[in-house]
């Protein structure tokens, strides 16, 4: 199993502004995630995140909106930049190591824009 | 692109009742197939998944899930609910080649003592 710090737990922003989710893992991980919960709705896939290199975006997501970085395999960004109150969500972190293998989550971050 | 359908959007039941939800999944290759719940206000949790072997999988709490892979579907079933079990449920299926987890739309459950 894989245990996921991800920091902050929650932040309240102004909008304009940005936010950056941190996602560390206690062990080296092949695949990491990112996910978006809004309100009262189901969890969509932001992006994977690769290491060392760009991440890949789901549809309606883009670079600009939402970088992400993966500097090893331990550890990973996600910047929710010029933020708006429709940006209000969970942002959860998820990571697998390989097939056959259920995926683990971490707390999330619980953020609101005003 | 692939996805996953969850036919019913809120169920309601008495204790006691059978649950049935639906979950069908639109990919033609190898995935996991997975089962979660989050009860209100908390985080998502695992109820039950299926790798491989006997379609027929059993879970925490009375829960139980079966795989028909020729109708791309992975309906969870338990025989007698309570009301605990009011909640979110969530099916989602990981695509084998991509490591991708998607989840379908949810299903609310109430439970009505």
């Amino acid at each position: 199993s894989a245990v996921i710090s991800q920091k902050p737990s929650r932040d309240i922003c102004q909008r304009g502004t940005s936010l950056t989710i941190q996602c560390q893992v206690d062990s080296q991980v092949t695949m990491m995630f990112w996910y978006r919960q809004q309100p009262g709705q189901s969890l969509t896939l932001i992006a994977t995140a690769n290491q060392g290199s760009e991440a890949t975006y789901e549809s309606g997501f883009v670079i600009d909106k939402f970088p992400i970085s993966r500097p090893n395999l331990t550890f990973s960004t996600l910047t929710v930049s010029n933020m708006s109150p429709e940006d209000s969500s969970i942002y959860l972190c998820s990571v697998t190591d390989r097939v056959n293998t259920e995926a683990f989550f971490g707390q999330g971050t619980r953020l609101t824009v005003v | 692109a692939q996805s996953v359908s969850q036919h019913n959007h809120h169920v309601i039941l008495s204790e006691a009742a059978s649950l049935e939800l639906g979950c069908n999944y639109s990919y033609g290759g190898t995935v996991n197939l997975f089962w979660y719940v989050q009860y209100p206000g908390q985080h998502l949790q695992l109820l039950l998944k299926y790798f491989s072997g006997d379609p027929l999988v059993k879970g925490i709490k009375g829960f139980e899930a079966e795989f028909i892979k020729s109708k791309f579907s992975f309906n969870l079933r338990k025989p007698s609910v309570q009301w605990s079990d009011t909640a979110e449920y969530f099916c989602a299926v990981r695509i084998l080649a991509t490591g991708k987890l998607i989840f379908g739309q949810g299903t609310t459950l109430q439970v009505k003592p």
